[in-house]
C-alpha cells in the first residue's frame, strides 16, 4: 500500500547511545518532515526537507541530525540520546505545495533510559 | 505551536451529545488541516480547508474556516465512542512546513 513507512516502531536506548530512525515514502512526494509528539504539546517539527538535497531546521532541532538520502528516504539521527528525547516520532511527506495533503507514518515510540 | 491555539485541551462528553473544538491562529490561515489520532497510533487525515467561509463535512464531522481565515472549528454531531481520540489542527502556508496545535483529547462516555 502507498504511504509512509517508519522503522523501527519501538526502541529503548540508554543515555548516550546513538540511533537512526528510518522513513521512506513511495508517493513521489517532494517534501518530508520529522515531528516529535509529547503529551500536551501536540506535534513539533524537528527538521524538514523541502526537496531532495535540502534540509532545514524546524522548531526543536537540537540533539538531532537528518539526511535526505534520496527522494524516497529521510532519516533522523540521535547522536547521543538523552532522556528528554523520549517521545513518539512521526515522519510525514507531501507534494510540497500548500493545499496538498500530508501523509504520516505510524510513528516510532522511543524511550531513553 | 504557539501560532495555533486549540481549545479545549480536553473534553468528556456523553454519547449522543454534540461538541465543538476550536483552532485559533495568530496569522492568516492559508491551509488548515484537521487530523484525528487514536491513542498510540498515527494521524488520520480528516479534512482540509483553504477558503474563507469554507465548510466541509464527513459523516458526522463538520469543519469550518471563518471568513477572516484565522479560526477553524470542528463540530461533531451525536458523538459516538468511535469519535474518541486526539484531534489536531495543522496549518500550512507559513513557509514550506506544517505546524500543529497542541491537540484536543476527546473522550466519549457510553
Amino acid at each position: 500500500n502507498a504511504g509512509v513507512t517508519q522503522t523501527p516502531k519501538f526502541q529503548v536506548l540508554k543515555t548516550g547511545q546513538s540511533m537512526t530512525l528510518q522513513c521512506a515514502q513511495d508517493m513521489n512526494h517532494n517534501s518530508m518532515y520529522w515531528y516529535r509528539q509529547d503529551p500536551g504539546m501536540g506535534l513539533r517539527l524537528i527538521y524538514y526537507s523541502a526537496s531532495e538535497g535540502t534540509t532545514d531546521k524546524g522548531e526543536v532541532p537540537n540533539g538531532y541530525n537528518v539526511s535526505r538520502l534520496n527522494k524516497r528516504e529521510f532519516s533522523l539521527r540521535l547522536e547521543s540520546a538523552a532522556p528528554s528525547q523520549t517521545s513518539v516520532y512521526f515522519c510525514a511527506s507531501n507534494q510540497g505545495e500548500s493545499g496538498y495533503g500530508y501523509t504520516f507514518g505510524s510513528g516510532t515510540r522511543l524511550t531513553v533510559v | 505551536s504557539q501560532e495555533l491555539e486549540q481549545s479545549p485541551q480536553s473534553l468528556i462528553v456523553q454519547e449522543g451529545k454534540n461538541l465543538t473544538i476550536n483552532c485559533t491562529s495568530s496569522k492568516t490561515l492559508y491551509g488548515l488541516y484537521w487530523y484525528k489520532q487514536k491513542y498510540g497510533e498515527g494521524l488520520i487525515f480528516l479534512m482540509m480547508l483553504q477558503k474563507g467561509g469554507e465548510e466541509k463535512s464527513h459523516e458526522k464531522i463538520t469543519a469550518k474556516l471563518d471568513e477572516k481565515k484565522q479560526q477553524s472549528s470542528l463540530h461533531i454531531t451525536a458523538s459516538q465512542p468511535s469519535h474518541a481520540g486526539i484531534y489536531l489542527c495543522g496549518a500550512s502556508g507559513w513557509g514550506n512546513k506544517l505546524v500543529f496545535g497542541a491537540g484536543t483529547i476527546l473522550r466519549v462516555k457510553s
